[in-house]
């Protein structure tokens, strides 16, 4: 059973471009959270999301940030126009349906570079 | 609940010996206590987690603590080995979707 599968592993993108990172939850699971890492910092929360919902967006910016789970594919955030302080490492984790978010299984994570 | 403080930021300790790492948290609804491990270029990976109705919860040679009075819950790791060596961190959860993390523990095992 493969793990929470997060592709690209690095990103880098100049100032003002889009940065698309994609997440592909555990077999089985049907609820994604994306959390984002600085260095030296804990996780924090980004956004979760059910199949075609975004059930808590809360931790999302309010400008160039937004996430989707569509019923195919893999979940994906979307960073438009990035810039230098959107650099850090971008977490996935995924949970079972028809449990509250606990016991969340965390990707490899991806880390964005911003130049 | 968004206020975790986690203490101490590094620890080093020789091999064998224990190793605890508390956090303290503000948000008196919270019930849900997790501790993650983090290795060098890898994801966190959830080690135990205690709720708010259990004091204490033991899984080999770790252990959690929770103290709901004063708001402070603990993760003992014993007989430390030198690959429990990595960044831990803590967390919470209160009736919301969000775990609340803390800034980490970097801990060194030195054979």
């Amino acid at each position: 059973n493969a793990g929470v599968m997060q592709n690209p592993r690095h990103l880098v993108r100049r100032r003002g471009q889009e940065a698309r990172l994609r997440c592909s939850p555990m077999k089985g699971h049907s609820h994604v959270y994306w959390y984002r890492q600085l260095p030296e910092e804990g996780l924090k929360f980004m956004v979760y999301l059910q199949k075609e919902n975004i059930i808590d967006e809360s931790g999302m910016p309010k400008e160039r940030f937004s996430a989707e789970f569509p019923k195919e594919g893999p979940s994906i955030l979307r960073i438009q126009q990035v810039v230098r302080g959107d650099s850090a490492a971008y977490f996935c984790a995924s949970s079972p349906p028809g449990t509250k978010p606990e016991k969340l299984f965390f990707g490899s994570g991806t880390q964005l570079s911003v130049l | 609940g968004e206020n975790v403080e986690q203490h101490p930021s590094t620890l080093s300790v020789q091999e064998g010996d224990s190793a605890v790492i508390k956090c303290t948290y503000s948000d008196s609804a919270s019930n849900y206590f997790p501790w993650y491990k983090q290795e060098l270029g890898k994801g966190p990976q959830l080690i135990i987690d205690i709720r708010s109705n259990v004091g204490e919860k033991k899984d080999q040679r770790i252990a959690v603590t929770l103290n709901k009075t004063a708001k402070h819950f603990s993760l003992h790791i014993t007989e430390t080995q030198p690959e429990d060596s990595a960044v831990y961190f803590c967390a919470e959860r209160d009736s919301g979707y969000a775990l609340n993390f803390g800034k980490g523990t970097s801990l060194l095992v030195t054979p």
